[in-house]
């Protein structure tokens, strides 16, 4: 069974500076799906930003970034220039291929908050 | 096009009874996903129909029960609530091939007394 693990349950950031949320999982496939969710006081998940292990290339969604270590089981997410509105839960998940038959399912990390400050 | 729209969002159940939550997927999607979040055991996955038929299922006592209609609309059942049973239940919607992003729906506060 696939496990994410999220060692940080708190972070703080000030506006406009650049913040980094770690994610380590563990895995016997060679293929999957990587993600980070955004869950703001409203409670509605948010997709942030996805990757695909067979890509080398780390992902990137306007200030949001991912550093993927497939060696390492690692994939952090890099928040620049971070405002306000980023302040939320943010979930590091895992889903596996539709070769595998479960790919319905995400494995969630138990999730970092973040705080940003003025 | 509308988003994932669960119903009701919020409720307060007695132990022992039961309850239904609906969850209407974004237009043309056939796969429906259901989560449970607690403080305690975090997001955990429930089921997943496509197509009118489970295709995943976590693991999660009997007591917990879904379905999905031809319109691809899926309600959940749990019988016999329990205290434990307090969460906030997220539906997610795709297309079904596995390959798509899973989209949420605002979820469904459940309280059980």
């Amino acid at each position: 069974a696939q496990t994410v693990t999220q060692s940080q349950p708190e972070m703080s950031v000030q506006e406009a500076e650049t913040v980094t949320l770690s994610c380590t999982y563990d895995t016997s496939e060679s293929d999957y799906y990587l993600f980070w969710y955004k869950q703001p006081p409203s409670r509605q998940m948010i997709l942030v930003i996805r990757q695909e292990a067979y890509k080398q290339q780390n992902a990137t969604e306007n200030r949001f970034s991912v550093n993927f270590q497939k060696a390492a089981k690692s994939f952090s997410l890099k928040i620049s220039d971070s405002q306000l509105g980023d302040a939320a839960m943010y979930f590091c998940a895992y889903r596996s291929t539709p070769y595998t038959g479960t790919a319905s399912k995400l494995t969630f990390g138990t999730g970092t908050r973040l705080q940003v400050t003025l | 096009k509308a988003g994932v729209t669960q119903t009701p969002r919020y409720l307060i159940k007695t132990r022992g009874q039961q309850v239904t939550l609906s969850c209407s997927p974004i237009s043309g999607h056939r796969s429906v996903s259901w989560y449970q979040q607690t403080p305690g055991q975090g997001l955990q996955f429930l089921f997943e129909y496509f197509s009118e038929t489970q295709r995943n299922k976590g693991n999660f006592p009997g007591r917990f029960s879904g379905r999905q209609f031809s319109n691809s609309r899926s309600e959940m059942n749990v019988s016999t609530l329990e205290l434990g049973d307090s969460a906030l239940y997220l539906c997610a919607s795709s297309l079904g091939g596995g390959f798509d992003e899973q989209y949420f729906g605002p979820g469904t506060r459940l309280t059980v007394t």
